[in-house]
């Protein structure tokens, strides 16, 4: 299988304060690493492409210094929210690309909710 | 842009029928299609992907390919109630392997 985990799987925090999340491929290796952000009835986002070893490549208007993305092994990437506001509440799912076959595997997603 | 159309839905199916997804896509160069399930809170699981015209079978799921028309399908047969989720055709779209994904549809199996 290709087995993605994440950690934590819900985090509530209060705003103002930053958050980490986990993203883990357990089975194999992922140079590339994926986090999405989706919010209720929507869409998944691509926020940013995580590539082990270099900075993370993010999508048109995302804020590479209130999300930063760290992808420092093969098998594990890090999301930080820093100085969360309500309105970054949601859903963060990571994906991790197994090889180079452009298959992505998804973890379970965290969710976050900023008071 | 490269974009990736999924038209149709919400579906709703009785239990037992064969349900039909399809999905459109704009870069001809495409080379590999992939169908992921999303249930309500969940996170995406991929369930079948494809790189070859024709049809491609796991289990109830079949995945249909037809580079000259740019289309990709989704059969699935004998559906259940358990089969009810989000269906999102995704297409990888340029450098570092991004997944384009279409809007997704929404399949319903009543019982």
């Amino acid at each position: 299988g290709a087995v993605v985990s994440q950690h934590p799987s819900r985090v509530i925090c209060k705003s103002g304060t930053s958050v980490k999340i986990e993203c883990r491929s357990l089975d194999f290796q992922a140079t590339t690493m994926f986090w999405y952000r989706q919010f209720p009835k929507q869409s998944l986002m691509l926020m940013a492409t995580s590539n082990e070893g270099s900075k993370a490549t993010y999508e048109q208007g995302v804020e590479k210094d209130k999300f930063l993305i760290n992808h420092a092994s093969l098998t594990l990437s890090t999301l930080t929210v820093t100085s969360a506001h309500p309105e970054d509440s949601s859903f963060y799912i990571c994906s991790a690309e197994r090889g180079s076959t452009d298959t992505q595997y998804f973890g379970p997603g965290t969710r976050l909710t900023v008071l | 842009q490269k974009e990736v159309e999924q038209n149709s839905g919400p579906l709703s199916v009785p239990e037992g029928a064969i349900a039909s997804l399809n999905c459109t896509y704009s870069d001809r160069g495409s080379q590999s299609f992939f169908w992921y399930r999303q249930y309500s809170g969940k996170s995406p699981e991929l369930i079948m992907f494809i790189y070859s015209n024709g049809d491609k079978e796991d289990g109830r799921f079949t995945a249909q390919l037809n580079k000259a028309s740019q289309y990709v399908s989704l059969l699935i047969r004998d559906s259940q109630p358990s089969d009810s989720a989000t269906y999102l055709c995704a297409v990888p779209s340029g450098a570092n392997s991004k997944l384009t994904f279409g809007k997704g549809i929404t399949l319903s199996v009543r019982p």
